[in-house]
């Protein structure tokens, strides 16, 4: 069936480092790929999608390429905060009249001043 | 504006008694969701409403029930509560899905469910 893998965490990077987060799928047909972020206390907020091969999401300075030959989603930034320290998931969906999002186990970011 | 809200935020109660969830949306979707979050952060979806219809209902106690009086609200109905079902039970809505599934999932700020 469809699923999600991403790195265990907790990461924990000082502040300005360049950081990665893996996230590989397994899915049939043509997903769309997603990052959430969760921060502290609230709900999951998206944080960047890509609805094709080679379509790359960015947003407040996250990226991340939808890969089709890898069959991967990595999300990167080349300058962390402290105010990034969250949990992140990786999601996938595949179109269907009963679509549903499939998440990873989410990585926890924490980011030292 | 809120855009998808839920009470209560915090539910502490025993195990057996019956609890109830609220969720309202406010961004004019057709479908919301119920997610279940467990201590390890693990995020599983239990069931989908589109338009009010049930179209999504994974392997979920039948002492869960949801219930959705119109497109804008889904609230969520637990008997006889377990320790188990301690958890952040998170709500979403998203558009009615499209061919490739290219929507996105607006989630609420979860209830803390704690059964003691």
């Amino acid at each position: 069936g469809d699923s999600v893998t991403q790195m265990e965490g907790p990461v924990t990077l000082s502040e300005e480092a360049f950081l990665t987060i893996n996230c590989t799928y397994t899915a049939t047909g043509y997903p769309s790929l997603f990052w959430y972020v969760q921060y502290p206390g609230e709900g999951l907020q998206l944080l960047l999608k890509a609805t094709k091969a080679d379509d790359k999401g960015s947003n407040k300075g996250f990226e991340a390429t939808y890969r089709k030959e890898t069959t991967s989603f990595h999300l990167e930034k080349g300058s962390v905060q402290v105010s990034d320290s969250a949990v992140y998931f990786c999601a996938l969906s595949v179109g269907s009249s009963a679509s549903k999002i499939i998440f990873g186990s989410g990585t926890r970011l924490s980011i030292r001043p | 504006d809120t855009a998808v809200s839920q009470t209560p935020k915090y539910l502490v109660t025993q195990m057996g008694n019956d609890k109830s969830i609220k969720c309202e949306q406010n961004l004019g979707h057709d479908t919301m969701y119920w997610y279940k979050q467990d201590s390890k952060k693990f995020l599983k979806i239990m069931f989908s409403y589109n338009n009010k219809e049930l179209i999504i209902n994974e392997t979920v106690p039948n002492r869960f029930s949801p219930k959705s009086p119109d497109k804008a609200h889904l609230n969520l109905h637990i008997n006889s509560l377990e320790l188990g079902d301690s958890a952040v039970y998170f709500c979403a809505s998203s558009q009615r899905p499209g061919f490739r599934g290219t929507y996105e999932q607006y989630f609420g700020p979860g209830t803390r469910l704690t059964v003691t």
